[in-house]
């Protein structure tokens, strides 16, 4: 069964530059999630949409922003990057059963990417 | 704020024994709930979930308990095999309008000979 793809698995950048992570969810999902995995920590929430409109906030600094595409797909954007950035950036897609957020059944994730900061 | 814990960081079991992990949350508005197992370097794998309305749900090898009055949820694992090796994330979901997850501290799950 086709799974969530992420891309690129391996990124890294210097201090303050920019990186763009792509998110592909399972096909007919409708609800893309994004969350932090710092090094031994659990994951993060960052934050998540909804048929292409932002549905819940996480702890998502500023310097992040992200958007869902008309095809689903999703993108995260990361500008002035900090040593503590360095982490695994996990996607995740569900289809919301009833249409509506909260409906949502269960969270499929993808492998990651991982994303050093020097 | 809220928040979801494990007991225990390591749990070390012997191939064939069963394996409880636990987890506990405090919201009570919580209606859906997930454990995931997660692999060195790889996204958490779902394993089972149960929702608000039910107390147990199995499936193969797994047993997910929720007790709604004390705000704790169990999986166990049967027969636990060297692939059960990983760390173990219980996520739960905060309430009916958001999706998000709260994940709980992970439990690392070895299996020795």
């Amino acid at each position: 069964a086709a799974g969530v793809i992420q891309s690129p698995r391996h990124l890294i950048k210097e201090k303050r530059e920019t990186a763009t992570l792509k998110c592909y969810p399972i096909p007919r999902h409708d609800t893309v999630y994004w969350y932090q995995q710092g090094p031994g920590q659990d994951p993060q929430f960052l934050i998540s949409f909804y048929e292409k409109m932002q549905s819940d906030k996480g702890s998502i600094p500023d310097r992040f922003s992200a958007q869902q595409f008309s095809d689903y797909h999703s993108e995260l954007n990361m500008s002035s990057l900090e040593l503590g950035d360095s982490a695994l950036y996990f996607c995740a897609s569900s289809l919301s059963r009833l249409g509506y957020v909260g409906s949502t059944d269960t969270q499929y994730f993808g492998p990651g990417t991982r994303l050093t900061v020097l | 704020g809220e928040s979801v814990g494990l007991h225990l960081p390591t749990l070390s079991v012997q191939e064939g024994d069963n394996s409880i992990i636990n987890c506990a949350y405090s919201n009570s508005a919580s209606d859906y709930f997930i454990w995931y197992k997660q692999e060195s370097g790889k996204g958490p794998q779902f394993i089972i979930d149960i929702r608000s309305n039910m107390d147990k749900r199995q499936g193969q090898r797994v047993t997910v308990l929720l007790n709604k009055t004390v705000k704790h949820l169990s999986l166990q694992i049967a027969a636990t095999q060297p692939g059960d090796s990983a760390v173990y994330f219980c996520a739960v979901r905060g309430s009916y309008n958001t999706d998000k997850l709260i994940f709980g501290t992970g439990t690392r799950l070895q299996v020795f000979p």
